[in-house]
């Protein structure tokens, strides 16, 4: 049973770049929420889909935008990306009603 | 606003004994507090999680206590081992965690010593 997958492992972007993460959850769940954690920080929470809606947002600028598809897999794009943004993000999947979030390993972002 | 402040920020530990990480919560409406284990280069993974029903739960080698009144919560480590070094991260959210974003404390960096 595959857990929660991220894609890709790491990314180089340059300022002003767009960029778009993905992860699949893990099988069975169908909610993904979305969590950015810089260096030596615990996890902040960006955005939470499910039913393919956005359900639940952090404080994050409209910068930050997702999308889940039918199959639960979800995406995460960052337009005009900041140095600001590097960091490593990550993607959490549960089943709506369960309390249990399982993370992916997450990408690292690095905006030169 | 940080809502979960977590101490220590960092933590060394003798093999065998006993590692304790504190963690205080502002928002009442929370409801859920797990605690996450992360290892370099990886994502967090659940280690144990209480609802404020209950005072402590354990889990082997690893107890939460909590405190509603105080609105406090703490991870115990019992016989600590070299394999127990990593980040961990208390974490608070309402509505369950599956309905609701986690909002995490800064992390606490154990080292067990051999």
């Amino acid at each position: 049973d595959a857990g929660v997958t991220q894609s890709p492992t790491h990314l180089i972007k340059t300022r002003g770049q767009q960029v778009t993460l993905r992860c699949s959850p893990k099988s069975g769940h169908d909610t993904v929420s979305w969590y950015q954690q810089a260096l030596g920080q615990g996890p902040q929470f960006i955005f939470q889909y499910y039913e393919e809606e956005e359900r639940q947002r952090g404080n994050f600028p409209d910068r930050f935008s997702g999308h889940q598809f039918p199959n639960y897999s979800s995406e995460l794009n960052v337009n005009a990306l900041l140095l600001g943004d590097s960091a490593l993000y990550l993607c959490a999947s549960s089943l709506a009603g369960n309390t249990e979030a399982f993370f992916g390993q997450g990408t690292r972002l690095t905006v030169v | 606003q940080q809502q979960v402040k977590q101490s220590p920020q960092s933590l060394i530990v003798q093999k065998g004994g006993i590692s304790i990480i504190n963690c205080a919560y502002e928002n009442t409406a929370f409801d859920y507090f797990p605690w996450y284990q992360q290892f370099p280069g990886k994502g967090p993974a659940l280690l144990i999680a209480i609802r404020p029903d209950v005072s402590e739960k354990k889990e082997g080698r690893f107890t939460i206590s909590f405190n509603k009144s105080a609105k406090q919560f703490s991870l115990h480590i019992m016989d600590s081992q070299p394999g127990d070094s990593a980040t961990y991260f208390c974490a608070a959210s309402s509505m369950g965690g599956g309905a609701d974003g986690l909002t995490f404390g800064k992390g606490t960096h154990l080292i067990i010593q051999p």
